[in-house]
């Protein structure tokens, strides 16, 4: 069975205090990871896809990487706007184009 | 502002109502997604629409109705829904299946 885990649960950072979100996954074939942010009573925000291990994706201050095991999402100096909900999700091969299955999320406050 | 549009953004109703979801997308998306997501947890997929087919219903009781009229509509009619279906519910487009997923702010529903 396809699983997806996020760790840290919940990220506390002050602003200007960079840090890195893990997205491990375990998939029979994996056809495209996703970053999501969600804001609290909002719907998800596509930030990402990344196809291949080595593949790296930038916006602003996140930066996404993808090994065959694992996705990170980097943040450098944040802000107290990067404030979110930030999900992961895989799309395999095995179950078909159409399921996204979703990690849990990392909840990240960042401090003024 | 998503151009996934979700109406109504709050719905409350008794478990003998019948109403119905609305999500509307025009960027020429030809796949389209229900979703329903509890407080603090993933996103969960209910319906997939793929050229206004559906493509995969994961499982989801006959309370729950997908329609998809045209490429750029889609419907989730509710029916006796239970106190336990209280949940944001999304809608989300796609350009086709294996492309990311562009998700609106949801419905808040509440059953009483």
């Amino acid at each position: 069975e396809d699983q997806v885990t996020q760790s840290p649960e919940a990220l506390r950072l002050q602003e200007g205090e960079s840090s890195s979100l893990n997205c491990s996954y375990t998939v029979s074939g994996l056809r495209g990871l996703f970053w999501y942010r969600q804001d609290p009573g909002k719907g998800p925000e596509f930030l990402f896809t990344l196809y291949s291990a080595g593949e790296e994706k930038e916006k602003e201050r996140l930066k996404a990487t993808l090994t065959k095991k694992e996705s990170f999402l980097h943040i450098t100096a944040p802000k107290p706007e990067d404030s979110a909900t930030y999900l992961c999700a895989v799309q395999a091969w095995n179950t078909g184009f159409q399921k996204l299955v979703f990690g849990t999320g990392t909840r990240l406050l960042v401090s003024p | 502002d998503t151009e996934v549009t979700q109406t109504p953004k709050h719905l409350v109703m008794g478990m003998t109502n019948k109403k119905s979801l609305k999500c509307e997308q025009h960027m020429g998306h030809r796949a389209m997604y229900w979703y329903k997501q509890k407080a603090k947890k993933p996103p969960e997929l209910m319906f997939v629409y793929s050229y206004e087919k559906l493509s995969i219903n994961e499982s989801v009781p006959s309370r729950f109705s997908p329609e998809c009229p045209n490429s750029s509509l889609l419907n989730l009619h509710l029916h006796a829904l239970q106190p336990e279906d209280s949940a944001l519910y999304l809608c989300a487009s796609s350009q086709d299946l294996t492309q990311p997923q562009h998700f609106g702010d949801g419905t808040r529903l509440s059953i009483l």
